[in-house]
């Protein structure tokens, strides 16, 4: 069975703090893939990264940083100098052969607040 | 850029009516999703489709039903709303070519039952 959890229900910042967002995994396949997604107040979600399960270089994007640890089954976000655009609902998921790929197990989300 | 749209974007109705939300994409991806996200956040998969006359239920059991005629259309029907359906129900779609299965998502249909 495969399951992702984030335990942060709501992690209120002030702006230009930095933020980390903690996603945390299970599957027994040896691969699969791991994304995030934002959904703003406005309501779509939309699609941040997609790693590997065999690529486990951390990557940088702007303000945006992953870190992708199997050893601890773990794909943590971070947001730094958050901004209140930065404020939404953020979805960490999995995608694997258990599902034949066809399907994504979503964590139950994290909303961000960021206050000026 | 994703091209995936959903109709009606707001939709209060009373109970009983039959409501049927609809749910195009341009980009002639085979897999079609629809979610139900409830207010606390979570997103529930309830129906998806591999291709044209393809569906399947997903985890979530709903009173819903759904078709697949077009590539490009996934209604989503509602025959007896009830209020236990208010949610907000997501639209998404992904290329069956992509091993990954990378969902592109439309702006979603918030639905409240009175």
């Amino acid at each position: 069975a495969q399951k992702v959890t984030q335990a942060q229900t709501e992690i209120s910042v002030v702006e230009k703090e930095d933020v980390t967002l903690d996603c945390v995994y299970e599957t027994r396949d040896t691969t699969y893939y791991l994304f995030w997604y934002k959904q703003p107040p406005s309501g779509e979600l939309v699609f941040l990264i997609r790693r590997n399960s065999f690529d486990e270089q951390n990557e940088i994007s702007g303000r945006y940083s992953w870190n992708f640890q199997k050893s601890t089954s773990s794909f943590n976000f971070t947001i730094t100098a958050s901004q209140v655009v930065d404020s939404a609902v953020y979805f960490c998921a999995l995608s694997a052969p258990n599902s034949g790929y066809s399907t994504l197990t979503f964590g139950k989300g994290t909303m961000l607040l960021v206050s000026p | 850029e994703a091209d995936i749209y959903q109709t009606p974007r707001y939709l209060v109705i009373g109970t009983g009516k039959k409501i049927t939300l609809e749910c195009s994409q341009t980009m002639g991806h085979d897999k079609m999703y629809w979610y139900q996200q409830d207010p606390g956040m979570e997103l529930h998969l309830i129906h998806y489709s591999y291709g044209v006359n393809s569906t399947e239920k997903g985890d979530l059991s709903s009173e819903s039903t759904v078709s697949r005629i077009r590539t490009e259309h996934f209604p989503l029907t509602l025959e007896s709303a009830r209020p236990s359906h208010t949610s907000q129900y997501l639209c998404a779609s992904s290329e069956s070519r992509e091993f990954y299965n990378e969902q592109f998502f439309g702006p979603g249909t918030r639905l409240t039952v009175l």
